[in-house]
């Protein structure tokens, strides 16, 4: 069965530090990857998705990037965090396009 | 574009109470998907549902329902008899315009009290 790992639960940096958040699944190849953030109180904003290796599209512009090294592998990351990118960070990945996403424990970033 | 919206920024029942969640949806496609997903306290999202707009037909599993109706645009969700282990955020999402990721609406969050 498939599997999708996320760490750290729960993360706290300063301004300014730098940021990298790890993503994995196990048990499927070619997957359709994805990071989502919710800050506090919102939805669910998409950040970046990808749909192979080194193929990353960003649905929004800000202090964020995405890396996906590995077929399994997703990576956000930021040189330089601001407060704005506090929130709610999950990944997730689908099989596909147009089917269900299944998604991450989360990552609870919190930016002092 | 694709879009979707929840009116009910939150809901308060009693347990055994019956309560629908309501999702309006907006799209170009004359065929698409809709989903609903439950977010506990703890955080991580649980699928619930895929539903295709070919069949407008209820869906029925256990205490939960969903009634898709394409004429109004509407996928709403109900639960029967309410428990607090329903007590939850839902949101429903439909997949972007290229089908490559899923956008959802700003969920609704359900308390149920005993």
């Amino acid at each position: 069965s498939q599997t999708i790992h996320q760490w750290p639960a729960t993360l706290v940096q300063p301004v300014g530090s730098p940021l990298s958040l790890e993503c994995t699944v196990e048990g499927t190849s070619n997957p359709n990857l994805y990071w989502y953030r919710q800050a506090a109180g919102r939805g669910l904003q998409l950040l970046f998705y990808s749909v192979g290796i080194g193929q990353i599209s960003s649905e929004v512009p800000q202090n964020l990037s995405a890396s996906r090294p590995q077929d399994r592998q997703f990576i956000l990351s930021s040189k330089k965090l601001l407060l704005s990118d506090s929130g709610f960070y999950l990944c997730a990945w689908s099989p596909t396009m147009n089917t269900e996403a299944f998604f991450g424990q989360g990552t609870r970033l919190t930016v002092v | 574009a694709q879009k979707v919206t929840q009116a009910q920024t939150e809901i308060s029942v009693v347990e055994k109470e019956d309560v629908t969640l309501d999702c309006v949806y907006e799209t170009r496609d004359t065929t698409y998907y809709l989903f609903w997903y439950k977010q506990p306290p703890s955080g991580e999202l649980v699928f619930l549902i895929r539903r295709n707009s070919f069949d407008e037909q209820n869906e029925i599993s256990g205490r939960y329902s969903w009634n898709f109706q394409k004429s109004t645009s509407s996928f709403n969700f109900t639960i029967t008899a309410s428990q607090v282990v329903d007590s939850a955020v839902y949101f429903c999402a439909i997949p972007n315009q290229a089908g490559t990721a899923l956008i959802f609406g700003k969920g609704t969050t359900l308390s149920v009290s005993s």
